[in-house]
């Protein structure tokens, strides 16, 4: 059973990085042919898909955060985290992170989900 | 940007009851299409992908259709353990964009 647990600091002062690690155990980061995605919910509202990395290494980011995003990939600890530069409170959300499985016929979804942590963004 | 929307934006539904919800895209996505149900505190999870398809595991009362801009979710018969808010989602373009939710109640 593949599990996701996201891990990083809880409060981010503004205009500061926010960092995220996101640990994948149950299964190797570099096999399969899945995204390994970023989501954030800020309270009481909707999802907004940040970004994605395959297992070769490439990456998709949001448009309306690109400037700001960063997603990498560390195989060696079964890992893929998560850099926003420049925050500010509008970025204060739960961030979760997700598998996007694809397969040949064309269809992708969310299987597996982090439980999402908080960040804050506040002096 | 596919913009996705959804109503209504909150229903109250006695159990048993069916429950429709909606889900509109700003382009053509085919059946590009899942649906996802988050319950408080919780990551979404995976219910119906393709637009029609049921998750495995997933109770068979819930039922996806449409493709092309319109989509239907139902609920043939509501039960308590089903109050959550439900989102769509379009992964026929980046970025992936969800539709606002839809929060079910019981009446």
């Amino acid at each position: 059973q593949v599990q996701l647990q996201e891990s990083g600091p809880g409060l981010v002062k503004p205009s500061q990085t926010l960092s995220l690690a996101c640990t994948v155990s149950g299964g190797s980061i570099s096999s399969g042919s899945y995204y390994w995605s970023w989501i954030r919910q800020p309270a009481g509202k909707g999802l907004e898909w940040i970004g994605r990395i395959y297992t070769s290494g490439s990456t998709n980011y949001n448009p309306s955060l690109k400037s700001r995003v960063t997603i990498s990939v560390d195989t060696s600890k079964n890992q893929f985290s998560l850099k926003l530069s420049s925050v500010t409170a509008a970025d204060t959300a739960v961030y979760y992170c997700a598998r996007e499985v694809h397969f040949w016929s064309g269809d992708y979804y969310f299987d597996y989900w982090g439980q999402g942590t908080l960040v804050t963004v506040s002096s | 940007d596919i913009q996705m929307t959804q109503s209504p934006s909150s229903l109250s539904a006695s159990v048993g009851d069916r429950v429709t919800i909606t889900c509109q895209a700003s382009q053509d996505i085919s059946n590009c299409l899942n649906w996802y149900q988050q319950k408080p505190g919780k990551a979404p999870k995976l219910l119906i992908y393709d637009a029609s398809n049921l998750e495995t595991g997933v109770p068979s009362r819930f039922n996806g259709s449409g493709s092309g801009t319109d989509f239907t979710f139902t609920i043939s018969s509501l039960q308590p353990e089903d109050i959550a808010t439900y989102y769509c989602q379009q992964y026929n373009h980046l970025p992936r964009t969800f539709g606002p939710g839809t929060k079910v109640d019981i009446k």
